[in-house]
């Protein structure tokens, strides 16, 4: 089945740094989401991108659909200490088996932020 | 708003019982989705219920099942529990088929001992 490779694992940075994260495919995507949780809480949706080379922005978050659309990355600038948790990417496959629709996940990239 | 509830939200089991775990949606939402969440394999999907059936279903064993009631509430029941199954079980409702508008619930805590 189709697989997402995030990267990095985890990330240890200074507040104020900028965090750069991206997910990778062999798969055609259609849909690609960003999630963050925080410890004790489910995925919370910060940016949906819907076609190829879409740049959208969240206040500090900036997330990019790929061109090839087998790939996505997610940016944070100016990190502050409310942005530790996990980020997860997951993404709508162009084809799934079955022909319905399943959203695939990323492991996540879990971020810590030193005041 | 209420948001997505779960109960209960943690839960300790042995090797061998079963379990049930509920879900309630967002209020008007039809789509119930179901996810196992582990730090090896990460969000992993198990189903999916609207309006009552099972439209999607994940690469799980027979033992993970499901289903949703008639006021879109659902309920996940596995049966013989292993070890492997200690994980957080999260669920998701949608407005409607599209799994990208889906807002998660907490979670329950399974631990199997």
């Amino acid at each position: 089945g189709q697989q997402l490779n995030q990267s990095p694992q985890s990330m240890f940075i200074q507040e104020g740094e900028d965090v750069s994260m991206n997910c990778t495919s062999s798969s055609i995507f259609n849909t690609w989401l960003w999630y963050k949780q925080d410890p004790g809480e489910g995925p919370v949706l910060l940016i949906a991108l819907y076609k190829a080379g879409e740049l959208t922005s969240n206040g500090r978050l900036t997330a990019q659909f790929g061109i090839t659309r087998k790939d996505s990355f997610l940016n944070i600038s100016a990190s502050i200490p409310s942005d530790v948790g996990i980020y997860f990417c997951a993404g709508l496959p162009l084809i799934t088996q079955g022909g319905s629709e399943k959203l695939v996940f990323g492991k996540g990239t879990k971020l810590t932020v030193n005041p | 708003k209420a948001g997505v509830t779960q109960t209960p939200r943690y839960l300790i089991k042995t090797r061998g019982q079963q379990v049930t775990l509920s879900c309630s949606p967002i209020s008007g939402h039809r789509s119930v989705s179901w996810y196992q969440q582990t730090p090896g394999q990460g969000l992993q999907f198990l189903f999916e219920y609207f309006s009552e059936t099972q439209r999607n279903k994940g690469n799980f064993p027979g033992r993970f099942s499901g289903r949703q009631f008639s006021n879109s509430r659902s309920e996940m029941n596995v049966s013989t529990l292993e070890l492997g199954d200690s994980a957080l079980y999260l669920c998701a409702s949608a407005p409607g088929g599209n799994q990208e508008t889906q807002y998660f619930g907490p979670g329950t805590r399974l631990l199997v001992l």
